[in-house]
């Protein structure tokens, strides 16, 4: 099956830019996921990006994608305390074969 | 804007008890997914269902069913449970022509904790 990998934690300083990492092995992978998850609450999607392009933009995040070397990464800009919490990368073809990693626990420090 | 119900959102059992978790999907979506997060751990996909029907499995144990309703709310219905069953469990639903891309909404989780 798949495997997605990340650095399980990262800590930053509260106005500066967090990347969180993602790699993934199948290549055919369709869609390229990022969800948050903030203690005791469920995954909130985030953003997703086709297997096809290789950046998306959306207000502070920006992914960025390497097909060629299956990495994945998502950039928070000026980053705050409320975006302390666990980001999840998940790919795959669909809902039904979702593969997620195990998590990224960012600490955004005051 | 209404989001996935979960329920209930805790909940206590003890060993080879059984245990019936809730789901209520967004209105109007027809596809509910089921997810399972040990400590520590990703996600892990059990089953879907599509207009009340199974349309996929994932690592979902035989002691294990569920089932989607005519009002689109789905049960899982855990038998027999393990220490290892503890865990969040995650509702997702979806609109089918969205779910292939994996536009999920998630509820909160329900917490088991088999004792």
């Amino acid at each position: 099956g798949e495997d997605v990998e990340q650095s399980l934690f990262l800590s930053v300083r509260e106005g500066d830019s967090s990347v969180i990492n993602c790699t993934y092995t199948d290549s055919s992978s369709t869609y390229l996921y990022w969800y948050k998850q903030e203690p005791g609450a469920g995954l909130q999607l985030l953003t997703y990006i086709f297997s096809n392009m290789d950046m998306k933009q959306d207000q502070r995040l920006t992914v960025l994608l390497n097909k060629k070397d299956k990495h994945l990464s998502l950039r928070i800009a000026d980053t705050q305390t409320g975006d302390s919490a666990i980001y999840f990368c998940a790919s795959g073809t669909g809902a039904n074969n979702l593969f997620f990693g195990t998590g990224t626990r960012l600490t955004v420090i005051p | 804007a209404a989001g996935v119900i979960q329920s209930p959102r805790h909940l206590i059992k003890e060993k080879r008890e059984t245990a019936t978790l809730k789901c209520y999907p967004i209105p109007r979506h027809d596809t509910v997914y089921w997810y399972q997060q040990g400590p520590g751990q990703d996600p892990q996909f059990l089953i879907s269902f599509y207009e009340k029907m199974q349309s996929d499995k994932g690592s979902i144990p035989d002691r294990f069913s569920a089932q989607q309703f005519s009002d689109y709310h789905s049960e899982l219905n855990m038998s027999s449970l393990e220490l290892g069953d503890s865990a969040l469990y995650f509702c997702a639903s979806s609109l089918a022509d969205r779910g292939h891309t994996g536009e999920l909404f998630f509820g909160e989780g329900s917490r088991l904790t088999v004792l």
